[in-house]
């Protein structure tokens, strides 16, 4: 089972808008990371957040995290054509073994 | 380019049949991740190694097993194909330290026909 849900599943934006997508998850972590999938091919880690951090920024990119909510959410800004792809959120649980799991993953196509 | 490779990309075979995927991790990385994605079932985590050891196991099947060589690279073994294995499968690679950012294949696509 997944530990990350996305929301929402799908988003469509105009070139330049922001585009923000939420994770909730389940457990207490060690970190949370952001990672991209263009289509059919393999993840590019985005970012990483640690449990005791707040937001952090990359770029175009602003994650934040509440531990207390077990959510985050990854805001692109100034989005690009280049941007359209599918982001996932990757939980590394406390408990673990160092394995990531990841939710179903937003689908963010960006309109010309 | 992620360093990580994956081969072959594609595979196409028959239900009953058995295939190996095989992976090679960036150089450096000693652990290993195996995951299937499907369009109905998402990233499914199925294993990981660490230096040739197995460490932690997800939604494997039976059916499937894998292996940390020496030289570090991994293979995954399918075996007594279903349908329902049809997929793309990733292998991973981090350096399997605590902050465990993994780094991607470009994932061998299997069509069990």
């Amino acid at each position: 089972s997944q530990q990350g849900e996305e929301d929402p599943q799908a988003l469509s934006i105009q070139e330049g808008e922001n585009a923000t997508m939420n994770c909730s998850y389940k457990t207490s972590i060690n970190n949370l990371q952001w990672y991209r999938q263009n289509s059919g091919r393999g993840l590019v880690h985005l970012i990483l957040i640690r449990s005791n951090e707040r937001e952090k920024h990359s770029g175009r990119l602003r994650v934040t995290l509440d531990t207390s909510k077990k959510s985050s959410s990854l805001l692109i800004t100034a989005s690009r054509a280049a941007d359209t792809a599918s982001y996932f959120c990757a939980t590394e649980a406390r408990s673990n073994d160092y394995k990531l799991s990841f939710g179903a993953g937003t689908t963010v196509t960006v309109r010309a | 380019d992620s360093g990580v490779t994956q081969t072959p990309k594609h595979l196409i075979t028959a239900t009953g049949q058995r295939v190996t995927l095989r992976c090679s991790p960036r150089s450096g990385d000693l652990s290993v991740y195996w995951y299937q994605q499907s369009l109905d079932q998402g990233l499914q985590f199925l294993i990981q190694y660490y230096n040739g050891e197995e460490r932690a196991k997800g939604n494997i099947l039976e059916r499937f097993s894998a292996q940390q060589f020496p030289d570090l690279h991994s293979e995954l073994n399918l075996s007594s194909l279903e349908l329902g294995d049809s997929a793309l499968y990733f292998c991973a690679s981090s350096v399997g330290n605590t902050e465990n950012i993994q780094y991607f294949g470009a994932g061998t696509r299997l069509s069990v026909l």
